[in-house]
């Protein structure tokens, strides 16, 4: 089946640590996107990519890093420079310039911070 | 800037009786489009429904539609004969021709009761 793969589901890292999250998906999406959701609020646009080697700056990049050296992977680094890193961070794509756009999201990765 | 909101933090509902959901949006992009996801206690994002700025008519999908008045800048979503699964979140968004990015609102709680 077709879909968005984000891992891992929950993550746990101390202060100071850079942590990776990954996000696959084999829909051949053009377009992939990282957003991050923090309690009770919308979904806020970290960093998102239209093809591949490039990747372009959210409302919120700060403190964050990606990469897009294949189509189907656009992973997150949530680095020590990121001042309140705990939040609930979804991956989505999306075919690009195609019509409605719709996202495809991944079910979610939930990051705290100890 | 582009800019979406929401205005109901939570909104209750009985089984079978219908809702609307509001969502207004500020952009001075003729093109655009406008979306209403549906996100489950699970987590996971689900597309329900998809407005485009030049679609003369309003969009339904099944038990939903889409209430677009274009010169007051809102779209809202009609839920019908709402069930208990409708319980959830529900965000508005987006996506402006010019940027690709799609920009989402604080969401709305809904609760359904029996």
């Amino acid at each position: 089946d077709g879909g968005i793969t984000q891992s891992p589901k929950y993550l746990f890292r101390k202060e100071g640590q850079n942590v990776t999250l990954s996000c696959e998906q084999n829909l051949n999406h053009d377009a992939m996107y990282w957003y991050r959701q923090d309690p009770g609020q919308g979904l806020r646009l970290i960093y998102y990519s239209q093809i591949v080697n490039d990747f372009q700056k959210g409302d919120i990049a700060e403190g964050y890093s990606v990469s897009r050296e294949k189509k189907e992977s656009f992973p997150l680094t949530v680095t020590s420079a990121q001042k309140n890193p705990t939040a609930f961070y979804l991956c989505a794509s999306s075919p690009y310039r195609s019509g409605a756009n719709v996202l495809t999201f991944g079910a979610g990765s939930r990051l705290t911070v100890l | 800037a582009q800019k979406i909101t929401q205005t109901q933090p939570g909104m209750f509902v009985q089984e079978k009786e219908a809702v609307t959901l509001d969502c207004t949006y500020d952009t001075s992009d003729p093109s655009y489009g406008l979306f209403w996801y549906k996100q489950p206690s699970s987590g996971e994002m689900i597309f329900l429904i998809y407005q485009g700025s030049y679609d003369q008519q309003n969009a339904t999908e099944g038990r939903y539609s889409l209430n677009f008045q274009k010169a007051r800048k809102s779209a809202n979503l009609v839920i019908s004969a709402s069930q208990l699964g409708d319980s959830a979140m529900y965000f508005c968004a987006m996506r402006e021709e010019n940027t690709d990015k799609l920009i989402f609102g604080t969401g709305t709680r809904l609760q359904v009761f029996p």
